[in-house]
């Protein structure tokens, strides 16, 4: 079965870094997302793409961040100047036309 | 308050049991998700559902949109169906732009 992929599965870096969290799709998915989950908090959406630009975001994702769909199979979430309190669990999830979503493994980000 | 509660927080059962997680829900929505987290953190889509009762296997989710309530039934419950079960949803159609619950842990003892 097709899986949406994460690299990579950690991420440990310095306060004032900048990251790229990269994420593979499932190949025909239309629609790509990136959660976030901080340790012991629930799940929160940060951004919807579709149709090669953002269709909505979350309050959370400002400047900081960004996303991309640079080559037309991947999928990354920019992170400037990361800050203690962006350590989390992020994931990437597709789906296709109201079908359920389909998870990555997620990448666990480590600012120290 | 939160959009999204869950009931129980936590949930210990005999292996066999047959189990029930409830999901209550504030707004307006066009769909209802059940999540499954494995204690690894990755995440599994169980149902989608906007509507009435969606059966898999060993699995059944139900939803009542009147009453902004949605249940998760296990049956025949087994210890490698130990993990963090989630309900999400969805407020806008064609994005899933997901409202989480903060999930319930659900632990089967052999």
């Amino acid at each position: 079965e097709p899986e949406v992929t994460q690299t990579p599965s950690h991420q440990v870096t310095q306060m004032g870094q900048e990251v790229i969290l990269r994420c593979v799709p499932i190949s025909n998915h239309l629609y790509f997302y990136w959660y976030r989950q901080i340790l012991g908090q629930k799940v929160e959406f940060l951004v919807s793409f579709y149709n090669n630009e953002i269709s909505e975001k979350s309050e959370i994702f400002d400047d900081q961040f960004s996303v991309e769909r640079p080559d037309g199979s991947n999928f990354t979430l920019k992170i400037r100047s990361t800050k203690l309190e962006d350590s989390a669990m992020y994931f990437c999830a597709s789906s296709h036309m109201e079908s359920p979503l389909h998870f990555g493994n997620g990448t666990r980000l480590t600012v120290t | 308050k939160n959009e999204v509660e869950q009931s129980p927080q936590n949930l210990t059962a005999q292996e066999g049991e047959f189990i029930t997680i409830n999901c209550s829900y504030s707004v307006g929505i066009s769909a209802l998700h059940w999540l499954q987290q494995h204690p690894g953190g990755g995440i599994v889509s169980l149902f989608m559902l906007s509507s009435g009762k969606k059966k898999h296997g060993r699995l059944i989710a139900t939803i009542n949109i009147q009453e902004k309530h949605s249940s998760l039934h296990i049956t025949a419950s087994h210890p490698r169906d130990s993990a963090v079960y989630i309900c999400a949803v969805r407020t806008n159609f064609g994005n899933e732009k997901l409202t989480f619950g903060t999930g319930t842990r659900l632990t089967i003892i052999p």
